[in-house]
């Protein structure tokens, strides 16, 4: 079976300086990985996906986040918050073998910055 | 990048009557469709996946007989809401991948629709 932790519900952060929203998963064998993002009544929206290669991946409106296949994280960061980033984040996860199956998500990290 | 409508964002219905709700992929062919809910401060739960030509699967727990999926053509499914109580208000929302560009692709989601039933 393959699940998401997402070990923080709110993460507070002052503006301008660097945020990190937290991700593990469990997963049998390779994972696809991916952040996304949802601001109050709209749907997700995507913000990067780890499938292969390089273990730093590079997302939309400046975040990123670094796969590490040996502590299954899959952390989201980015090096100077924005007030404007405030919104609900969500990682999910789909095995590699998994077929056109879809992906599971954790339970969301509210994040806050504040000016 | 790929867009998903979903169809009306908002309705408010009385108790006992059915709802459809549209979701269109605008710019890309999905063979496979999903629907989740979303809980106020909670997750996204999946309901079912909705399979183009085919009856949708339904996630355990979920009714089929109460929310009925259609995926008639590669690029709409519809979830009908049959016979609503207040307990299914909700926000629901659709999530498409392109079938064109294999499982690697991610899932587009749906601007999500908001439903109230009184």
């Amino acid at each position: 079976a393959q699940s998401v932790a997402q070990p923080e519900d709110q993460v507070n952060v002052a503006e301008g300086n660097p945020l990190t929203v937290k991700c593990t998963y469990s997963v049998s064998g390779n994972p696809y990985l991916f952040w996304y993002v949802q601001y109050p009544n709209r749907g997700l929206q995507f913000l990067l996906k780890y499938i292969t290669g390089d273990n730093l991946v590079k997302g939309s409106y400046g975040f990123e986040a670094e796969f590490n296949k040996s502590q299954t994280s899959f952390h989201l960061k980015k090096p100077s918050a924005l007030v404007s980033d405030s919104a609900l984040y969500f990682c999910a996860v789909r095995a590699r073998n998994s077929g056109n199956t879809p992906l599971v998500f954790g339970k969301g990290t509210r994040l806050s910055v504040i000016a | 990048g790929a867009v998903v409508s979903q169809h009306p964002s908002r309705v408010i219905c009385k108790s006992g009557t059915s709802v459809k709700i549209e979701c269109r992929s605008l710019d890309f062919q999905a063979t496979t469709m999903f629907w989740y809910r979303q809980f106020p401060k909670q997750s996204l739960m999946l309901m079912a996946t909705s399979n183009e030509g085919s009856k949708a699967t339904y996630e355990q727990g979920v009714e089929k007989d109460k929310f009925l999926i259609n995926h008639a053509s590669l690029t709409l499914s519809t979830l009908t809401v049959t016979s609503a109580h207040p307990e299914d208000s909700s926000f629901y929302i659709c999530s498409a991948r392109d079938s064109t560009s294999g499982f690697t692709s991610e899932q587009y989601f749906g601007p999500g629709t908001r439903l109230t039933v009184t």
